[in-house]
């Protein structure tokens, strides 16, 4: 069955290093997204992605972070420079409709700011 | 404001018997639902989903009710299993090609 995959699991970086997480989407799918969960708490929207551009962002999302896809495969969250408070769980996802409609997630990564 | 909420932040349930969780939104305006589950460590992962214009929808062991005039969701699951045992969500969209709005989750331990 297919599934996003996410690398690292787990990346542990210092305050002001800029980190770059990574995910595979399923193959067939036009929109992506990225989630972040900070331990024990509930998953919270990020940024939607689709035709190349940024769908939608929350506020959480400021000039700190920024998303590509560099390739046909590849959907990439960089944080600029990391603050002790971006220490959380991301996790991408990615649909094949519009909207939300049966979003997929990947298993996280851990990200740990020191 | 508005949200995505559980009544019960967690719930113990033997194995065998069925568990029922449950969600308040509070946006009428919603017109699909998810319902995730997640294990420690992991994503989560899809299990069950509705839209507003039904009222009851069915998979594998799993019933996902949807009452819109007190905006509530419930998940039901059916002869609990150990290997249920997480932390479940339900999630909300909104019109308009909003993203998913999570509930803050509900701990189903199953006892054996």
């Amino acid at each position: 069955e297919p599934e996003v995959t996410q690398t690292p699991s787990h990346q542990v970086t210092q305050m002001g290093q800029e980190v770059i997480l990574r995910c595979v989407p399923i193959s067939n799918h036009l929109y992506f997204y990225w989630y972040r969960q900070i331990l024990g708490q509930k998953v919270e929207f990020l940024v939607s992605f689709y035709n190349n551009e940024i769908s939608e962002k929350s506020e959480i999302f400021d000039d700190q972070f920024s998303v590509e896809r560099p390739d046909g495969s590849n959907f990439t969250l960089k944080i600029r420079s990391t603050k002790l408070e971006d220490s959380a769980m991301y996790f991408c996802a990615s649909s094949d409709e519009a909207g939300a409609y049966e979003q997929y997630f990947g298993p996280g990564t851990r990200l740990t700011v020191t | 404001g508005e949200s995505v909420g559980l009544h019960l932040p967690t719930l113990s349930v033997q194995e065998g018997d069925n568990s029922i969780i449950n969600c308040a939104y509070s946006n009428s305006a919603s017109d699909y639902f998810i319902w995730y589950k997640q294990e420690s460590g992991k994503g989560p992962q899809f299990i069950i989903d509705i839209r507003s214009n039904m009222d009851k929808r069915q998979g594998q062991r799993v019933t996902v009710l949807l009452n819109k005039t007190v905006k509530h969701l419930s998940l039901q699951i059916a002869a609990t299993q150990p290997g249920d045992s997480a932390v479940y969500f339900c999630a909300e969209n909104r019109p308009g090609n909003t993203p998913l709005v999570f509930g803050k989750g509900t701990r189903l331990s199953v006892i054996a």
